[in-house]
């Protein structure tokens, strides 16, 4: 089992309309969770972190997180076309900073 | 204000050679993680790197090794290069068990 778990997608959205993105992780004592956007050929970006239960907004963002049922999720608002990326879920899983990351959902956005 | 820099951009190597990849961290930050990213996959953690030793490793072989220097900046060895070690590598910097900041990466490929 993975330990962190992504749809790999594509995931196509309408320009204008909201997405949806999904991860569980496996270790229960998990403490960080990071949304990072990569576009094809760069490297990640970070787009926000969320360490407690509920919901994080972030412009047009709101990340989600659940400890007991073990996933979060990422909300992007009014799609853009320029939100066409590949979205990396990561985890901390210890005090140390060694994240694990999901293999990433791509997103299509269509004008 | 400097983000996180990687050198080279792109190199190419053929089997069984050496090669060392460089990165500097983001300004007031003194922890560096080096991380693969295979195509189509999520970085996968290979060492992290805080008061110049290395704090955790991934399951990568011996082969990759590295070294952190006392002005935080750092280095990836790689030995007896495989085909399979064509990747995008990436450093990440960051305070201790805080976010990560990534890099541009390097693209490595082997032949």
């Amino acid at each position: 089992q993975k330990e962190v778990e992504q749809n790999s997608g594509p995931l196509s959205v309408p320009e204008g309309a909201i997405a949806s993105l999904n991860c569980t992780y496996s270790d229960r004592g998990s403490q960080s969770f990071f949304w990072y956007r990569q576009y094809s050929g760069k490297s990640p970006e970070l787009i926000m972190s969320i360490y407690s239960n509920g919901d994080k907004e972030d412009g047009r963002f709101t990340a989600q997180l659940n400890k007991a049922s073990q996933y979060v999720s990422l909300l992007i608002r009014d799609s853009q076309p320029s939100d066409s990326a590949t979205y990396l879920c990561a985890v901390n899983s210890d005090s140390w900073g060694k994240f694990q990351f999901g293999a990433g959902t791509q997103v299509v956005v269509t004008p | 204000d400097a983000g996180v820099t990687q050198s080279p951009t792109h190199l190419i190597k053929t089997r069984g050679q050496q090669v060392t990849l460089r990165c500097s961290p983001k300004s007031g930050h003194d922890t560096v993680s080096w991380y693969q990213q295979a195509l189509g996959q999520g970085p996968q953690f290979i060492f992290q790197y805080y008061e110049e030793e290395e704090r955790q490793r991934g399951n990568f072989p011996d082969r990759f090794s590295g070294h952190q220097f006392p002005n935080y900046s750092s280095e990836l060895n790689v030995n007896a290069l495989l085909l399979g070690d064509s990747a995008l590598y990436l450093c990440a910097s960051s305070l201790p068990t805080d976010t990560q900041y990534f890099g541009p990466g390097t693209r490595l490929t082997v032949l």
